[in-house]
């Protein structure tokens, strides 16, 4: 079966680089996402990245996959106040299952 | 990507009530999901709704609990029956526009529901 895990809380200085970790144990997992949820909302996707990629870039945001021992990291540079929430990584797998598997998510928390 | 409206945004329920959760999607989609995320866990898949048919449960949730619908391909709806306080959650509903693209998994802005 499918498992997600993350560690449960980060916290890091305004203007440091935050890093948050994500491991998976399906091999077959063809997508693997980054969601950000902010108190009271809903989930907002921030980047995802194919199962055959090392890494992926998108302005501040940074995805780095190892395949081989099923790690995913998320790091966010210059971290700023409005990037604390909460961030799930989650696994999409091959085949016709369609639905996402959730990591437990990290709280991030950026102090001033 | 598709816009997802949910509603209610939030409602405090008596127990042994039902409150019918909606979504409506911008646009057609191929597929809709609804999930449950208890306090402070992360989501749990409750079920695919399926568009003119019954929804597939996932284990442990069952339908005469989490009766859902979907008509037409950008409606859908999930019923909490019978609620009692361990149902108090965020639902959230997700659609996806193509089941091969890897991106559009689209999500509601969630439902928080108390129940006293």
């Amino acid at each position: 079966g499918e498992d997600v895990e993350q560690s449960l809380f980060l916290s890091v200085r305004e203007g440091d680089s935050s890093v948050i970790n994500c491991t998976y144990t399906d091999s077959s997992s063809t997508y693997l996402y980054w969601y950000k949820q902010e108190p009271g909302a809903g989930l907002q996707l921030l980047t995802y990245i194919f199962s055959n990629m090392d890494m992926k870039q998108d302005q501040r945001l940074t995805v780095l996959l190892n395949k081989k021992d099923k790690h995913l990291s998320l790091r966010i540079a210059d971290t700023q106040t409005g990037d604390s929430a909460i961030y799930f990584c989650a696994e999409r797998q091959r085949g016709s299952a369609r639905q996402l598997t959730f990591g437990s998510g990290t709280q991030l928390t950026v102090l001033p | 990507s598709a816009v997802i409206s949910q509603k209610p945004s939030r409602d405090i329920c008596q127990r042994g009530t039902s409150l019918t959760i909606q979504c409506q999607v911008d646009s057609q989609v191929t597929m809709m999901f609804w999930y449950r995320q208890q306090p402070g866990q992360s989501l749990t898949l409750i079920a695919t709704a399926n568009q003119g048919s019954e929804a597939t449960y996932e284990s442990g949730f069952v339908i005469d609990k989490f009766p859902i619908s979907r008509p037409n391909l950008t409606f859908s709806t999930l019923t909490v029956s019978n609620m009692s306080p361990e149902d108090s959650s965020i639902y959230l509903c997700s659609a996806i526009l193509e089941p091969s693209a890897a991106s559009d998994y689209t999500f509601g802005s969630g439902t928080r529901l108390t129940v006293v």
